[in-house]
């Protein structure tokens, strides 16, 4: 079955650069997501990137896949306090139409 | 991006009673929903897959009677959580994705707590 995982924390300063790490073990992967899930809210689709794409940026938000070590990155430029967040990747295949989620990374920006 | 409400936001049951959870898609027609059950500081698990029109599928190990479902319109679907105990306690999330996208919107989470 499909298994995502990643790392649990991760805090950066203000004005940094934060780099969100996730794998995935399903090769026939074909969408791979992030999400933001703030205290007790629901979750915001942040980005999602095709399999057959290296990268995919919008605005402070850069993507990054290495499809031969199913590994995924989530680089937020010039990361804000509200940037403080849990981030989950997620990832869905061909056959399936639910998405498969990470364990989450919390992240946390200090002043 | 497209907007998904749920109702209530928060909601205090007695065990053995039931409650129904609302998650509507306000701009688009969702052909497929989806509820999610989320544990504090833990990830989401897929309780169930909905189509508009047709039987829920259920995810393993979630029990079809006791978490009904109904998807009857392209932007509504319910959950309804019967005989409730403390243990059901939970966030629920639903999702709703509209055919031939990929994009995939969460309503902002119902916090369910039974006494």
């Amino acid at each position: 079955g499909e298994d995502v995982e990643q790392s649990l924390f991760l805090s950066v300063r203000e004005g940094d650069s934060s780099v969100i790490n996730c794998t995935y073990t399903d090769s026939s992967s074909t969408y791979l997501y992030w999400y933001k899930q703030e205290p007790g809210a629901g979750l915001q689709l942040l980005t999602y990137i095709f399999s057959n794409m290296d990268m995919k940026q919008d605005q402070r938000l850069t993507v990054l896949l290495n499809k031969k070590d199913k590994h995924l990155s989530l680089r937020i430029a010039d990361t804000q306090t509200g940037d403080s967040a849990i981030y989950f990747c997620a990832e869905r295949d061909t056959g399936r139409r639910a998405l498969t989620f990470g364990s989450g990374t919390r992240l946390q920006v200090q002043p | 991006g497209a907007v998904v409400s749920q109702h209530p936001s928060r909601v205090i049951c007695k065990s053995g009673t039931s409650v129904k959870i609302e998650c509507r898609s306000l701009d688009f027609q969702a052909t497929t929903m989806f509820w999610y059950r989320q544990f504090p500081k833990q990830s989401l698990m897929l309780m169930a897959t909905s189509n508009e029109g047709s039987k829920a599928t259920y995810e393993q190990g979630v029990e079809k009677d006791k978490f009904l479902i109904n998807h009857a319109s392209l932007t509504l679907s319910t959950l309804t959580v019967t005989s409730a105990h403390p243990e059901d306690s939970s966030f629920y999330i639903c999702s709703a994705r509209e055919q031939g996208r990929n994009e995939q919107y969460f309503g902002p989470g119902t916090r369910l707590t039974v006494t």
